[in-house]
């Protein structure tokens, strides 16, 4: 099946620094990937949608200018969280929809941030 | 897209059959319903998704009540290793373009050795 990495898979960093997480399709491409984040015992909450060749759409409550998301290519999406913060410290996930029967949705392994 | 509600938790002895249900009572007639799992700290990983017939992988098998109004997902031979947090979510699925996932809390399945 197809394949999302993410990439670092953990982090740490200092408070008010800024910190870029990758999103890679391996073998298909994307031209939309979902940014999610999960707080630690909740689940899954959707920040933004990433749009190859546009701007990122954001869920309400999400600061646009602090989760700055690049679309690069078909095949790489990167969110940068800007000037980091403790309270910004959770689980990034990214996926990307599949092109079979249904739309499926692939999953990236996640990136750990913990913001010192 | 349609709610779904899971109980929060279930127990399965090892290498007996976990079934895991789901209600989704307001599904529409183009909805999907899918099956995550997710392993502590890793992703979401996809297990099966089907819309009304039956559906079996390598991984689980998928029952769909007639009305369509709640599943089972079904791990013939529970381990260890499929100890997680199972997600139920009915979406309307588009071929070639995407629509995000909404998560609700999930079942958390524990397995028993």
């Amino acid at each position: 099946g197809a394949v999302v990495s993410q990439h670092p898979s953990w982090v740490i960093c200092k408070s008010g620094t800024s910190v870029k997480i990758e999103c890679r399709s391996l073998d298909f491409q994307a031209t939309t990937m979902f940014w999610y984040r999960q707080f630690p015992k909740q689940s899954l909450m959707l920040m933004a949608t990433s749009n190859e060749g546009s701007k990122a759409t954001y869920e309400q409550g999400v600061e646009k200018d602090k989760f700055l998301i690049n679309h690069a290519s078909l095949t790489l999406s990167t969110l940068t969280v800007t000037s980091a913060h403790p309270e910004d410290s959770s689980f990034y996930i990214c996926s990307a929809p599949g092109t079979s029967r249904g739309d499926t949705q692939y999953f990236g392994p996640g990136t750990r941030l913990t913001v010192l | 897209d349609a709610k779904t509600t899971q109980p929060p938790s279930m127990d399965c002895a090892e290498g007996r059959a976990a079934n895991l249900p789901c209600n989704h009572s307001t599904i529409s007639g183009n909805e999907y319903v899918y099956w995550y799992r997710q392993i502590h700290s890793q992703g979401p990983q996809y297990i099966i998704h089907g819309l009304k017939n039956n559906e079996t992988n390598e991984m689980a098998s998928l029952i769909i009540t007639e009305d369509r109004k709640s599943s089972t997902l079904i791990l013939p031979h529970a381990t260890l290793r499929d100890t997680a947090v199972y997600y139920c979510i009915v979406r309307v699925g588009v071929r070639g373009y995407g629509q995000n996932f909404v998560f609700g809390p999930g079942t958390r399945l524990s397995v028993l050795p």
